[in-house]
């Protein structure tokens, strides 16, 4: 069956470091964004993706990047890790499609930032 | 103000109840809407798709939509335990613009 995996599914980090966070789908979709979830906040768009070479920024996208190479990853850096950024990431994908643009998402990778 | 308001609740109610979710938007772009349904610690899951405004019937789910007023409702009928998740909204406009989500509203239902 096609999916959508992200990982790792549980990480802690420390202040300043790097971080890449992994998301990969097997259903050839051209759309692909991340999200981020936080209480009191809902899903907010850090990231998106319209196909290979092509990324946009989101509504919280200061101290992230992306960036397509291929149909099948979207992997999400963190440059310099903040507290801040403690967050559950959510992956999701979407075909190319006028009609209802159904994200399908991943499992979710929680992210501490001590 | 942000584009998309939903009360986070939480919500509790008995089983069987009847059940009702509202979001309110301010772009009147906003043309597809949706509500997706998110277990704990799960990625969130496409439950009704409604495009401009009227309802739309899926078993015990009802989406309403009234773009005149800018609201949009789900209605859950005789809800069960299996119903306890939050629920999002999420709407966009035209061409392949990226969904905008409400906060979600964390909903119990009691045995």
């Amino acid at each position: 069956d096609a999916e959508i995996t992200q990982s790792p599914r549980h990480k802690i980090t420390e202040t300043g470091r790097q971080v890449t966070l992994a998301c990969h789908q097997t259903w050839n979709h051209n759309n692909m964004f991340w999200y981020r979830q936080d209480l009191g906040h809902g899903l907010r768009l850090i990231h998106y993706s319209y196909g290979v070479q092509d990324t946009n920024k989101g509504e919280v996208s200061d101290g992230y990047s992306v960036s397509r190479s291929n149909t099948e990853d979207l992997p999400l850096t963190l440059e310099s890790a903040a507290s801040s950024q403690t967050s559950v990431y959510f992956c999701a994908s979407s075909p190319v499609v006028l009609g209802t643009g159904e994200l399908f998402f991943g499992e979710g990778s929680r992210l501490t930032v001590l | 103000q942000k584009e998309v308001e939903q009360d986070p609740g939480p919500l509790s109610v008995p089983e069987g109840a009847i059940v009702s979710l509202n979001c309110t938007y301010s772009n009147s772009a906003f043309q597809y809407f949706m509500w997706y349904r998110q277990y704990s610690r799960k990625g969130p899951e496409l439950l009704m798709y409604t495009y401009s405004s009227g309802n739309k019937e899926d078993g015990r789910f009802t989406a309403q939509v009234d773009k005149s007023s800018k609201y949009i409702s789900l209605f859950i009928r005789d809800s069960q335990p299996s119903d306890s998740a939050t629920y999002l909204c999420a709407m966009r406009g035209s061409g392949n613009t990226p969904l905008v989500f409400g906060k979600g509203t964390r909903l119990s239902v009691i045995a």
